[in-house]
């Protein structure tokens, strides 16, 4: 049973460039959950996602940044161009339910923006 | 608003006994984790916490006192490959949903 999935693990952008990150959740999750997390910190919540439905984006920069979670495929990140503040990991969660005490973290996304 | 405290860094010796609180103030609360993150890797689970006491997991444990809105990780036996940050999270119920809100972690640094 594969974990949850992230793709790339690493990507380079140019300042001005778009950067799609993809998560695929675990079999039978439908809960997915993007964090940030800047170089010596700690996670931010970013933005809870139901298939095709955005639960919570309160974390989520109001200009260039989006998500989505369709019927069918993965979940993505998109930041549209793209700024050196931008450079962070990328952490994507997962959950049977929302209720439940168990939350499954992927590999990450490393962003770095030159 | 949402706050959780917890020391940014520790060392503690190899074999040793060492203690990670953490403070939080929050509404909503229902429940606190505990991960363990090594540098350049994805948090892995390692504890929660929804009722006050002391629950215990092999060289681990986690207290919770949530009158006083504290919480603490006990590592036992400490080995070299327990250097690694330790991010103390709370679960809050708001809006009908439960979100996870994460403190900066402690990085602990385990030497001979």
């Amino acid at each position: 049973n594969a974990g949850v999935m992230q793709n790339p693990r690493h990507l380079v952008r140019r300042r001005g460039q778009e950067a799609r990150l993809r998560c695929s959740p675990m079999k039978g999750h439908s809960h997915v959950y993007w964090y940030r997390q800047l170089p010596e910190e700690g996670l931010k919540f970013m933005v809870y996602l139901q298939k095709e439905n955005i639960i919570d984006e309160s974390g989520m920069p109001k200009e260039r940044f989006s998500a989505e979670f369709p019927k069918e495929g993965p979940s993505i990140l998109r930041i549209q161009q793209v700024v050196r503040g931008d450079s962070a990991a990328y952490f994507c969660a997962s959950s049977l339910q929302n209720s439940g005490n168990t939350i499954y973290f992927g590999e990450g996304s490393w962003l770095t923006v030159v | 608003g949402q706050n959780i405290d917890q020391p940014t860094e520790m060392t503690a010796t190899e074999g040793a006994i060492v203690q990670i609180n953490c403070t939080y103030q929050t509404s909503g609360f229902n429940g606190l984790f505990w991960y363990q993150q090594h540098a350049g890797e994805a948090p892995t689970f390692l504890s929660y916490n929804v009722l006050d006491g002391l629950e215990e997991k092999g060289r681990f444990s986690s207290f919770l006192s949530r009158s006083k809105g504290y919480s603490y990780l006990l590592l036992k036996e400490l080995q070299m490959k327990d250097s690694a940050s330790y991010l103390c999270a709370v679960r809050t119920f708001s809006g009908g949903y439960n979100k996870l809100i994460f403190g900066a972690g402690t990085r602990l640094a385990v030497h001979p």
